[in-house]
């Protein structure tokens, strides 16, 4: 079945440093990826759609300068969080479309940012 | 403003009863449909779609799906206590600002006792 890698799992970070998170389709190629967020207790909110090879798409009161999303390759998308900050602290959980094989969604294991 | 909406419970069955979790949606555009199962600190894990009216069925699991009413809802047999955990609708848009994101209920957090 379809993989999805995600790493790091987990990060602690200072205030005001950046921290990069890896989203890779293991078994298949994603030309589109999702990046989501979850605040303890909360349902997944969208935060932007990544495309390969063309520049992200955010959704509405997301910082697209704060979050970077880089998908250079047809299994590859980067979300870098800059100039972290306390309320920055939360789950990032990433998703692919196996396209080639319908309509399957498929998530990675998130990564638990923590800014301190 | 397009939502999916669920009770966030929590929604409590003894073991070996049935569990109905339901859900509906804003958008009448809307054309897929999934459950997702979510425990505590990790990512969702897919129960099951369905595009269809209907009911669809996958062992302990029946999704029901009426387009009409806007409404989907799961079914889950055989209750058993592995399966508390929160369980999350999510619906495929097109009114999402790109591409076809799911967007996702806030979920129903299910307890099974034993």
């Amino acid at each position: 079945g379809a993989v999805v890698s995600q790493h790091p799992s987990r990060v602690i970070c200072k205030s005001g440093t950046s921290v990069k998170i890896e989203c890779r389709s293991l078994d298949f190629q994603a030309t589109t990826m999702f990046w989501y967020r979850q605040f303890p207790k909360k349902s997944l909110m969208l935060m932007a759609t990544s495309n390969e090879g063309s520049k992200a798409t955010y959704e509405q009161g997301v910082e697209k300068d704060k979050f970077l999303i880089n998908h250079a390759s047809l299994t590859l998308s980067t979300l870098t969080v800059t100039s972290a900050h306390p309320e920055d602290s939360s789950f990032y959980i990433c998703s692919a479309r196996q396209t080639d094989r319908g309509y399957g969604y498929t998530f990675g294991s998130g990564t638990r940012l923590t800014v301190v | 403003q397009k939502e999916v909406e669920q009770n966030s419970g929590p929604l409590s069955v003894p073991e070996g009863a049935i569990a109905s979790l339901n859900c509906t949606y804003s958008d009448r555009g809307s054309q897929s449909f999934f459950w997702y199962r979510q425990y505590s600190g990790k990512s969702p894990e897919l129960i099951m779609f369905i595009y269809s009216n209907g009911d669809k069925e996958d062992g302990r699991f029946t999704a029901q799906l009426n387009k009409a009413s806007q409404y989907v809802s799961l079914l889950i047999r055989d209750s058993q206590p592995s399966d508390s955990a929160t369980y999350l609708c999510a619906v495929a848009s097109p009114w999402a600002q790109a591409g076809t994101a799911l967007i996702f209920g806030k979920g129903t957090t299910l307890s099974v006792s034993s």
